[in-house]
């Protein structure tokens, strides 16, 4: 069965440095995976999402996440954090043989001044 | 604007009432889901539709009930059997069904249900 780890509860960096979120899954097929986003009290949005085309996938607010199959690994990065970027975000895994989303439990990313 | 609306936004119910949250979209979209969140995990699937007039039990459908009437209303009633309903409530679409993409969901805004 398929599954997604999100390496860490908690990411802190500074303004202007870069981020870095990890995610690894487990699955049987190819997968399709994705990034969702959600700002304090407020719906998901998606940043991104992967689908056997290009490894590197880039996303809305200057994410991209990279592919690495032989790491089973997704991780989603962004070369400078604004303080806008603070909020929480969910790695998920899907496959075409199977309907359903699997949800990483969620990363809070938190931007210091 | 295209999108998918909640309501409300908070809602306190007392032990042993049912309830009623409002899910409605205008993008077309033939799919729609219920997720569940809690305090670091990440969402469950209740239920989902994926067309009108049908609809099917996610991985904590218990204590829940759907109708799919009309295809941009998704209303999830939370029954007095749920044991444990204060959560945050999320309503989602999109244009296919799982299984034929892997469409883009879009979500709503959540409604936030406390028990008393």
């Amino acid at each position: 069965a398929q599954s997604v780890t999100q390496l860490d509860s908690h990411v802190s960096v500074s303004e202007g440095t870069p981020v870095l979120l990890r995610c690894n899954y487990s699955s049987s097929y190819s997968p399709s995976l994705f990034w969702y986003v959600q700002h304090p009290n407020k719906g998901l949005q998606l940043l991104l999402k992967y689908t056997s085309a290009a490894t590197l996938v880039k996303g809305i607010n200057g994410f991209e996440a990279e592919f690495k199959k032989s790491e089973t690994s997704f991780h989603l990065t962004k070369p400078s954090a604004h303080m806008s970027d603070a909020a929480e975000y969910f790695c998920v895994v899907t496959e075409e043989s199977n309907y359903q989303l699997i949800w990483g439990a969620g990363t809070k990313l938190i931007i210091k001044p | 604007d295209g999108g998918i609306t909640q309501s409300p936004k908070y809602l306190f119910r007392k032990e042993g009432q049912n309830v009623t949250l409002s899910c409605e979209q205008n993008l077309n979209h033939d799919a729609m889901y219920w997720y569940r969140q809690d305090p670091g995990q990440g969402l469950r699937l209740i239920y989902y539709s994926q067309i009108v007039n049908d609809f099917q039990k996610g991985d904590i459908a218990e204590g829940y009930s759907v109708s799919r009437e009309k295809k941009e209303s998704f209303p999830l009633t939370v029954t007095s059997a749920q044991k444990n309903p204060t959560a945050f409530y999320l309503c989602a679409s999109s244009i296919a069904h799982f299984g034929t993409s892997t469409d883009t969901q879009y979500f709503g805004p959540g409604t936030r249900l406390t028990v008393l």
